[in-house]
């Protein structure tokens, strides 16, 4: 079993839509997650912490249920400059690498 | 701020040859990564770094690949021999230490390795 797990997608929707994007992590000691963003041939950026309590950032919000291991995304009023592939990552130790997932793809259509 | 950054960006070798790949981390990070990233896949870690010392190599390949940080600023990944399942993109981070309570890794625009 992966230690990350997601849908690689792709999802295509249009301009203006919400969009969704599911994680699920295998190791309960993890401590930190993160959603990554990475363009096509580019490296991955950091996008958001996820925090317990959920947290927004602008269009975009994320939540975590460390009950079920579960990490999600969601995007409202997707914009054509969203496309890319989202990334959901977790950190076991505070002073450790990250473990990614292998992403999903994000296509928005105009 | 300058990013990380990292050279070649593209390498095409044969299968059996050498590559190394180098890295100079943002300007004060202890901390530096090198990860593997397979096309379709997310990025794997093959070595961390803190300062000049191996924190976690666990992944890495050491029968074939080698790193180094010896003044604890850049670092060299490098394979020897290459094998065809070794194309993919090399990805350097650094993040400014692992005990602080940042944990943002910067990302260097990754160097794409082709074996033939």
């Amino acid at each position: 079993r992966k230690e990350v797990e997601q849908d690689p997608g792709p999802f295509n929707v249009p301009e203006g839509a919400t969009v969704a994007f599911n994680c699920t992590y295998s190791n309960s000691a993890s401590q930190s997650f993160f959603w990554y963003r990475q363009d096509c041939r580019k490296e991955p950026k950091l996008l958001m912490s996820v925090y317990s309590s959920g947290n927004e950032d602008g269009r975009f919000t994320a939540q975590l249920n460390r009950a079920s291991q579960y990490i999600s995304l969601l995007i409202r009023d997707s914009k054509l400059s969203d496309s890319a592939t989202y990334l959901c990552v977790v950190n076991v130790l505070r002073s450790r690498a990250l473990t990614f997932g292998s992403g999903t793809r994000l296509q928005v259509q105009p | 701020e300058a990013g990380v950054a990292q050279s070649p960006r593209y390498k095409i070798i044969e299968k059996r040859q050498s590559v190394a790949f180098w890295c100079n981390p943002i300007s004060g990070h202890a901390t530096l990564y090198w990860y593997q990233q397979i096309l379709g896949q997310g990025p794997k870690l093959l070595i961390q770094f803190q300062n000049n010392g191996v924190v976690d190599d666990s992944q890495l390949p050491k029968d074939r690949f080698s790193a180094e940080r010896l003044k604890g600023v850049d670092s060299t990944l490098k394979i020897q021999p290459a094998k065809l399942e070794d194309s993919a993109v090399y990805l350097c981070a650094s993040s400014i230490d692992w005990g602080l309570s940042t944990d943002t890794q910067y990302f260097g625009p990754g160097t794409r390795l082709t074996v033939l």
